[in-house]
C-alpha cells in the first residue's frame, strides 16, 4: 500500500466553475477526513467519514461543498461555483479508529486549487 | 473556543543543536495531541501522538511532552540534523469526534 493518494494535485480553475477532487484513502481505513489549508495557517476541520456514513461537517463547509464516499472507500469534495476564497489546500486524510481509542491520521499529498 | 498557538513561526539553528519547539491551547479538555511535520509537496506526517493520559511519548531524537493543566505541548528534537528542515504542526482533538484543531506551525531551518 502506497498511503493516501489524491487526484489531481493541482487544479486552476475560473471563478463560477464546479470543481470535484477524488481522495483514496490506506485501504483498510475506516474513517476519512478532508481539511483545508492556507498558506502560512495550519489546516482547518472540514468533514469526517466513518466508512461512508458522514458523522461530521464544519460551518466552513457551505452549501457549496459536499463530499461523498460511497461503499466507505474513496470520497470525493466538490465545490460548485467557485470562488476565490475557495483557493487552498485540499487535504485528506485516513485513519482506523475503534470507538473511543486514539488514532494516528495519515494525509495524502494534497490538491492545490487555484480560483482565477 | 479552543486555541492551539504555537511560538515562534520560525526558527533557524545551527546543526547539532537540541532545540525545543513549543504548543499551546486554551482548553485542557482534550482527547489527544499530535505532532506533525509538513515538508513543502509532501503532506504532512504524524511524527507523535500522545493520549490525554499520557504525559510524554519517545520516537528517536523526538520527544514530545504533554501538560494539560498548563495548556503546553512541547516537542523536543536532539542533534538536529538538516533533514529536521521543515514546518512542525500541533494538533489537538478536543473530544472523541476525532477531528484535528491546528497551530500554524512553526518553520525549523537547521543551518549545516
Amino acid at each position: 500500500d502506497t498511503g493516501v493518494s489524491q487526484d489531481p494535485r493541482h487544479k486552476i480553475t475560473k471563478r463560477g466553475q464546479n470543481v470535484t477532487f477524488r481522495c483514496d484513502p490506506i485501504s483498510e481505513h475506516n474513517r476519512l477526513y478532508w481539511y483545508r489549508q492556507t498558506l502560512g495557517q495550519g489546516p482547518e476541520f472540514l468533514t469526517y467519514f466513518q466508512n461512508e456514513a458522514q458523522l461530521e461537517k464544519s460551518r466552513l463547509l457551505s452549501d457549496r461543498f459536499s463530499a461523498e464516499r460511497p461503499k466507505g472507500s474513496f470520497s470525493t469534495l466538490e465545490i460548485q461555483r467557485t470562488e476565490q476564497g475557495d483557493s487552498a489546500m485540499y487535504l485528506c486524510a485516513s485513519s482506523w479508529g475503534l470507538a473511543g481509542i486514539a488514532d494516528t491520521q495519515y494525509f495524502g499529498p494534497g490538491t492545490r486549487l487555484t480560483v482565477l | 473556543k479552543q486555541e492551539v498557538t504555537q511560538i515562534p513561526a520560525a526558527l533557524s539553528v545551527p546543526e547539532g543543536e537540541n532545540l525545543v519547539l513549543n504548543c499551546s491551547f486554551t482548553d485542557s479538555a482534550i482527547y489527544n495531541l499530535q505532532w506533525f511535520r509538513q515538508d513543502p509537496g509532501k503532506g504532512l506526517t504524524s511524527l507523535l501522538l500522545i493520549q490525554s493520559s499520557q504525559r510524554e511519548q519517545t520516537s528517536g531524537r523526538l520527544n514530545a511532552s504533554l501538560d494539560k493543566s498548563s495548556g503546553r505541548s512541547t516537542l523536543y528534537i536532539a542533534a538536529s540534523q538538516p533533514g529536521d528542515s521543515a514546518t512542525y504542526l500541533c494538533a489537538l482533538s478536543p473530544g472523541s469526534n476525532y477531528q484535528l484543531i491546528w497551530g500554524a506551525g512553526t518553520k525549523l531551518i537547521i543551518k549545516p
